[in-house]
């Protein structure tokens, strides 16, 4: 069945630094791609997507391109912010377009 | 509402206790999704309504788990006989536009269901 995979956390970084959040996806086609942000205390918020091979969601400073040969979607900023502190979700869109499908989710700490 | 709704924000039940969640989705939402997020984990697909009918229910984890959405707008989860397994926190989400998929979903904060 579908899958995503993402990095295990918690990443660790000084503010300023770049950020990688390696995500790699299994689905039947070609499904639409997310980033999905959890703030602490509240919900999930669309942070950005892609519906097709080599679209590139960004957001907020954030980047990710999808892979269709790798079949990756790896989350990515130039310079992060200590407010940038979060759990980030990796999901895909099932082809019945009825449920998105999460990774497990990377926690993110931003220290000044 | 401006948001997604959810109550209670916390509830702590006995196991073998029935419990009820409540979710009020987003005026004028069409589709109504609900998610279960156990510690440590991404939120993993239980239910999904568009207006009042239940389309997909492929995700509740036994006959236990139960939802509604009779008059197309608030929806209800209901949990029968609490195990220590059904712990964690509850997700609703709706969504304006079936058509729009994922890109329009709106999450709320959840309900943290702990079972003692």
């Amino acid at each position: 069945g579908d899958s995503v995979t993402q990095m295990e956390g918690p990443v660790t970084l000084s503010e300023e630094a770049f950020l990688t959040i390696n995500c790699t996806y299994t689905a039947t086609g070609y499904p639409s791609l997310f980033w999905y942000v959890q703030y602490p205390g509240e919900g999930l918020q669309l942070l950005l997507k892609a519906t097709k091979a080599d679209d590139k969601g960004s957001n907020k400073g954030f980047e990710a391109t999808y892979r269709k040969e790798t079949t990756s979607f790896h989350l990515e900023k130039g310079s992060v912010q200590v407010s940038d502190s979060a759990v980030y979700f990796c999901a895909l869109l099932n082809q019945a377009g009825t449920a998105l499908i999460f990774g497990k989710g990377t926690t993110l700490s931003v220290s000044s | 509402g401006a948001g997604v709704s959810q109550s209670p924000r916390y509830k702590v039940a006995k196991r073998g206790q029935d419990v009820a969640l409540r979710c009020d989705p987003i005026s004028g939402h069409v589709s109504l999704f609900w998610y279960q997020q156990a510690l440590g984990q991404g939120p993993e697909f239980l239910t999904y309504f568009q207006n009042e009918a239940q389309l997909d229910k492929s995700g509740l984890p036994s006959d236990r788990f139960f939802a509604e959405r009779p008059e197309g707008s608030v929806s209800t989860l209901k949990i029968q006989r609490t195990q220590q397994e059904d712990s964690a926190v509850y997700l609703c989400a709706s969504s304006l536009d079936p058509r729009q998929g994922a890109r329009g979903y709106t999450f709320g904060s959840g309900t943290r269901l702990t079972v003692v």
